[in-house]
C-alpha cells in the first residue's frame, strides 16, 4: 500500500532558529500533498496544500513566511518553519494524494516539535 | 464550507462489548468520508472511506460505517471491541477531487475497560 514518510519524527530546536521537515511518498507519485497541524488533545487543522512545480496555497490565518513549504517533485515535499517560536511547538503532519481522491489520502507519522 | 462534528470527547467500553461512534458532517454536495484512528504521538490509519454506492461500508479492524444522507451522518461501529482498540478516532469530511485537503472533527478518545 501507499506509504509516506515524514523526518523526523522530533525535533527541539531554540528560538529564533528554522526547522525543516520532510514528507515523502515512497511508492507514488504525489502530486498533491497537505500539511496539518495538531495541537495537544485537538484535531488535525489544515495549513496548506502544495501541488508539484508550484506555490503552496495556504489557509487563512496561516502565515505563508513563517511556513515555507516546497514540492519540488512528486515525491517530496517539504516544511519549514522559520524563526522558531514556542508558540509554533506543535504536531505536524503531511498527507499525500496519489491521482484522485479514491486513491484516499495517506498521512506520514508526523512530527513533534518543540521550541525552546 | 464544510464541517464534522464529532459529539462524544470521550467514550469508555468494555472489552467485548459493542461500540458507536457518532460524526455529523455539513457539506454542500455529496461528501467524501473518511474515518481514521490515531495512537499517541503517531500519524493517521485509513479505517474505511465513503465515496459512493453501498451506504454500508467495511474497513480494517472489524470497524464499519454507515452512511445516512437523511441524517448527514457517518457513525463508525464494531460489534467487539479489544484492548488496542483504545485510541483517538477522527472523522473527516474531504471535496471531490481531493484538492482541498480534509476538514477533521474534534476527534473522540476512546477508552477501553477490561
Amino acid at each position: 500500500g501507499a506509504v509516506v514518510s515524514q523526518h523526523p519524527s522530533w525535533v527541539i530546536c531554540k528560538s529564533g532558529t528554522s526547522v525543516k521537515i520532510e514528507c515523502r511518498s515512497l511508492d507514488f507519485q504525489a502530486t498533491t500533498m497537505f500539511w496539518y497541524r495538531q495541537f495537544p488533545k485537538q484535531s488535525l487543522m489544515l495549513m496548506a496544500t502544495s501541488n508539484e512545480g508550484s506555490k503552496a496555497t495556504y489557509e487563512q490565518g496561516v502565515e505563508k513566511d513563517k511556513f515555507l513549504i516546497n514540492h519540488a517533485s512528486l515525491t517530496l515535499s517539504t516544511l519549514t518553519v522559520t524563526s522558531a517560536h514556542p508558540e509554533d511547538s506543535s504536531f505536524y503532519i503531511c498527507s499525500a494524494l496519489s491521482g484522485t481522491v479514491n486513491y484516499g489520502y495517506t498521512f506520514g507519522s508526523g512530527t513533534r516539535l518543540t521550541v525552546v | 464550507a464544510q464541517s464534522v462534528t464529532q459529539p462524544d470527547i470521550h467514550i469508555t467500553v468494555s472489552e467485548g462489548a459493542s461500540l458507536e461512534l457518532r460524526c455529523n458532517y455539513s457539506y454542500g454536495a455529496t461528501p467524501y468520508l473518511f474515518w481514521y484512528v490515531q495512537s499517541p504521538g503517531q500519524g493517521l490509519q485509513l479505517l474505511l472511506k465513503y465515496f459512493s454506492g453501498d451506504t454500508l461500508v467495511q474497513g480494517i479492524k472489524g470497524f464499519e460505517a454507515e452512511f445516512k444522507r437523511s441524517q448527514s451522518s457517518f457513525n463508525l461501529r464494531k460489534p467487539s471491541v479489544h484492548w488496542s482498540d483504545a485510541a483517538e478516532y477522527f472523522c473527516a469530511v474531504g471535496s471531490g477531487g481531493g484538492a482541498d485537503g480534509l476538514t477533521f472533527g474534534k476527534g473522540t478518545h476512546l477508552i477501553i475497560q477490561p
